[in-house]
């Protein structure tokens, strides 16, 4: 089945410790996304990526790195400069070309918590 | 850029009662404007969406309409159902430079009582 994967869906992270997490999609999209999801304030963008190599800040990316080596991947990592790290996180994906650009395929989150 | 209202961000009905969820955006630019429901522990699915050339649209209980004047749509829900209950997003997306970028609303749950 094609899909969005993300793991791990539990993370915890202690201080000063970078974290990274994984999201995989077989659905041959050329973009990827990811969300900070916390309670009341919505899907806020941190990162996102058009192409393999290439890859956008969004509006809340300080504390945050990410790559895009391969199609298939955009790993998230978590740096011990990102001060307020819990939250539940959401990779995207969504496929060029017209028509179909604009709609999300969302993975099932990663819930990352500080020790 | 752009920004998007969403409310109420609590709703409770009965079942069977209908439900109604607005949200207002400020870039008229913005021409893609979709819907998402999540569940618990989930990520967020698109249920609908609807275009800025397009004034409604309906799939079975579901229904999205948009004012592209006062720049508000809204999604309906008729007959709800235990299992409507979730978090429901909207978005507005912008075609800049080849790339949509969504601007979410900060979610309404939807609770839906036996």
């Amino acid at each position: 089945d094609g899909g969005i994967t993300q793991s791990p869906k539990y993370l915890f992270r202690k201080e000063g410790q970078n974290v990274t997490l994984s999201c995989e999609q077989n659905l041959n999209h050329d973009a990827m996304y990811w969300y900070r999801q916390d309670p009341g304030q919505g899907l806020r963008l941190i990162y996102y990526s058009q192409i393999v190599n290439d890859f956008q800040k969004g509006d809340i990316a300080e504390g945050y790195s990410v790559s895009r080596e391969k199609k298939e991947s955009f790993p998230l990592t978590v740096t011990s400069a990102q001060k307020n790290p819990t939250a539940f996180y959401l990779c995207a994906s969504s496929r060029s070309g017209t028509g179909g650009r604009e709609k999300l395929f969302f993975g099932s989150g990663t819930q990352l918590s500080v020790l | 850029g752009e920004n998007v209202e969403q409310h109420p961000s609590t709703l409770s009905v009965q079942e069977g009662d209908s439900a109604v969820i607005k949200c207002t955006y400020s870039d008229s630019a913005s021409n893609y404007f979709p819907w998402y429901k999540q569940e618990l522990g989930k990520g967020p699915q698109l249920i609908i969406d609807i275009r800025s050339n397009v004034g409604e649209k309906k799939d079975q209980r579901i229904a999205v309409t948009l004012n592209k004047t006062a720049k508000h749509f809204s999604l309906h829900i008729t007959e709800t159902q235990p299992e409507d209950s979730a978090v429901y997003f909207c978005a507005a997306l912008t075609l800049s430079g080849g790339s949509y970028i969504p601007t979410f609303g900060r979610g309404t749950s939807l609770i839906v009582h036996p």
